[in-house]
């Protein structure tokens, strides 16, 4: 069974903050990983990544998979309070075509 | 605005009632999905639609029937839910089955009492 870990699952940082945001993952046979943003409604698409070592950049946003470790991470730079929200990690099976998503980091940025 | 809307935003119902949630896209999508999101657990996936057929259902109970009319409509009709089924209830769409993105809509809360 496909399995997503995210963590830390809450995080508070103050603004201007950099944050670093973990996803390991188990899958039977990968197809690829997605970042979410969610916050008190729909999630929306941040990133999908499905090679290694080529980070995703969307201005403070960046994010970078490892398929031998498998994990990821996302990273944020220069916090804003907007950007207060749960991130959402999930990884798509070849074989099933699900995603398979993590809990979920809670992320909070204090003015 | 993300192209999926889902009606209504918030329903507070019964273990005896009946009622329905509605989803409709915006996006040309074939395939569209029902996902369940409850307090500290994962997104679950519930139903998959690609072209109107259902093409997964994930061992969910049969108090939830989903109905997908055409390509841009997806139903989830609710009868004799439990206090366990309260979550916010999320629909989801894609060019085809397995595409990514998914692009979801800002989900029905539900709450039984």
């Amino acid at each position: 069974e496909d399995k997503v870990v995210q963590s830390p699952l809450s995080l508070v940082v103050h603004e201007g903050d950099t944050v670093t945001l973990n996803c390991s993952y188990e899958v039977t046979n990968f197809r690829s990983l997605l970042w979410y943003k969610q916050e008190k409604k729909a999630p929306t698409f941040l990133f999908m990544l499905t090679s290694s070592g080529i980070e995703k950049k969307s201005g403070r946003l960046s994010s970078i998979l490892d398929k031998k470790e498998l994990f990821s991470i996302l990273n944020i730079t220069a916090t804003q309070t907007g950007d207060s929200a749960i991130y959402l990690c999930a990884v798509m099976d070849f074989g099933n075509e699900k995603l398979t998503f993590g809990t979920g980091t809670r992320l909070t940025i204090i003015p | 605005e993300t192209g999926v809307t889902q009606t209504p935003r918030h329903l507070v119902m019964g273990m005896t009632n009946k009622k329905s949630l509605k989803c409709e896209q915006h996006l040309g999508h074939n395939a569209m999905y029902w996902y369940k999101q409850s307090a500290k657990k994962p997104l679950e996936l519930m139903f998959v639609y690609s072209l109107e057929e259902r093409v997964e259902n994930n061992s969910v109970p049969s108090r939830f029937s989903p109905e997908c009319p055409n390509s841009s409509h997806l139903f989830l009709h609710l009868h004799t839910l439990q206090p366990e089924d309260s979550a916010l209830y999320l629909c989801a769409s894609s060019q085809v089955r397995g595409a990514q993105p998914q692009h979801f809509g800002d989900g029905t809360r539900l709450s039984i009492l």
